[in-house]
């Protein structure tokens, strides 16, 4: 959705090196996720953030940080990124209007660590 | 615990009628997800039950059977273009809550 934009697409990145994804929305939505697909693992939640400067950790969060200094950007940083990191990453916001729940998911992100 | 579980795989013929299920176990369940992910895309919002029964909409229904654990996505008329995963997820905790997926069906269309 043209709501939610990750950068980069794609990247390939080597092995101990630092590597720092970028989710940014244009919906004012409160909630923000980061979460990583696998074959066979399907989605699971990396980092979350409910406002800024206010994150908690999820399911796979070990070797991986998120920062979110304005409502509209969460970053996702891989500290020293190792081959096990690679995956497709996939930013996702939410919003709670009355009994309707929605939750959008940006267009991905595909690491590669060599 | 939380846990949820859908088939891995299904096949279904161009025309016909396909029903994935999904079961789950948690405490505090809010609602109940479904997805369509294409290979290579994110997934796009399917449905979100909250109530049991049935919802329908166009080509597809969703089920759901809260004091059993289980949800269903009915798809209708299948279409070459419907080939895709599909994940379910269950909603939890506060308002806001979070969501924990299953692993996705992957279904395949036929001619």
């Amino acid at each position: 959705d043209a709501g939610i934009t990750q950068s980069p697409r794609h990247k390939v990145t080597e092995t101990g090196t630092p590597v720092t994804l970028r989710c940014h929305q244009t919906e004012n939505h409160r909630y923000m996720y980061w979460y990583r697909q696998d074959p066979g693992h399907g989605l699971r939640l990396i980092h979350y953030s409910y406002g800024v400067k206010d994150t908690d950790k999820g399911e796979v969060s070990d070797g991986y940080s998120v920062s979110r200094s304005k409502t509209e950007d969460f970053l996702l940083t891989l500290e020293s990124a190792t081959s096990s990191q690679t995956s497709v990453y996939f930013c996702a916001t939410s919003t709670v209007q009355g009994r309707s729940y929605g939750y959008t998911f940006g267009s991905g992100t595909r690491l590669t660590v060599v | 615990g939380q846990n949820i579980d859908q088939p891995t795989e299904m096949t279904a013929t161009e025309g016909a009628i396909v029903q994935i299920n999904c079961t789950y176990q948690t405490s505090g369940f809010n609602g109940l997800f479904w997805y369509q992910q294409h290979a290579g895309e994110a997934p796009t919002f399917l449905s979100y039950n909250v109530l049991d029964g049935l919802e329908e909409k166009g080509r597809f229904s969703s089920f759901l059977s809260r004091s059993k654990g289980y949800s269903y996505l009915l798809l209708k008329e299948l279409q070459m273009k419907d080939s895709a995963s599909y994940l379910c997820a269950f909603h939890y905790g506060g308002s806001q809550g979070n969501l924990i997926f299953g692993k996705g069906t992957k279904l395949s269309v036929k001619p």
